[in-house]
């Protein structure tokens, strides 16, 4: 069984400053894990994905986030938050063809 | 686009009635899933079918029920619809590409129940 655990079901960032959105997993396999966004009143889109390899991965509009095992984290972090990255985040991690969801971070950027 | 479409997108419906949502996808993708989503859960999985006539149940499937007669629909059924099904509905598929299990989402359906 899997689970994951979002920290902050809301995050208010200034515009420019740091985007950290955290994402701890426990799994019983070695998981797949994923950021997905969601913005208003529209689907969920992926945002980016681990699956095996480097632990550091890139995703879209300049997000990535970096794999810890010894930590059960994956944590989402932008260098500079711009107004059009407020939307809400989900983590997932998935055991074959399940996904199992966090309860989502909606993140806030101030101007 | 993974070519997948939802309807209705938008219902209202009162307690006890029976409603049908149905999603439909274009690529001939095997997995099919159905999540709602609600504020501090994250999406929940319903049901999933892995093929023609093949379903299963996910997290939250009481009360709800599902068909999937050919590959291109999905077919989430409540069969009386209450208060505490008044959600957004997710739609998604399996892109089953490169082994990974990454998954694509329909638009969504927002139902409430009145």
């Amino acid at each position: 069984a899997q689970s994951v655990t979002q920290l902050g079901s809301h995050v208010s960032v200034s515009e420019g400053a740091l985007v950290l959105l955290r994402c701890n997993y426990s799994s019983s396999v070695p998981p797949y894990l994923f950021w997905y966004v969601q913005y208003p009143n529209q689907g969920l889109q992926l945002l980016l994905k681990y699956t095996t390899g480097a632990t550091l991965v890139k995703g879209i509009n300049g997000f990535e986030a970096e794999f810890k095992k010894s930590e059960t984290s994956f944590h989402l972090t932008k260098p500079s938050a711009h107004m059009s990255d407020a939307a809400e985040y989900f983590c997932a991690v998935s055991a074959g063809n399940m996904l199992t969801f966090g309860g989502g971070t909606r993140l806030m950027v101030k101007p | 686009d993974a070519g997948i479409t939802q309807s209705p997108r938008h219902k209202v419906t009162e307690t006890g009635t029976p409603v049908t949502l149905r999603c439909h996808q274009t690529e001939n993708h095997r997995y099919m899933y159905w999540y709602r989503q609600d504020p501090g859960h994250g999406l929940r999985l319903i049901h999933y079918s892995y093929g023609v006539k093949d379903t299963d149940k996910g997290e939250v499937s009481d009360g709800y029920s599902v068909s999937r007669s050919k590959t291109e629909d999905f077919l989430l059924t409540l069969e009386s619809a209450t208060s505490s099904q008044t959600s957004v509905y997710f739609c998604a598929i399996t892109s089953g590409t490169g082994g990974f299990h990454e998954q694509f989402f329909g638009p969504g359906t927002r139902l409430t129940v009145l």
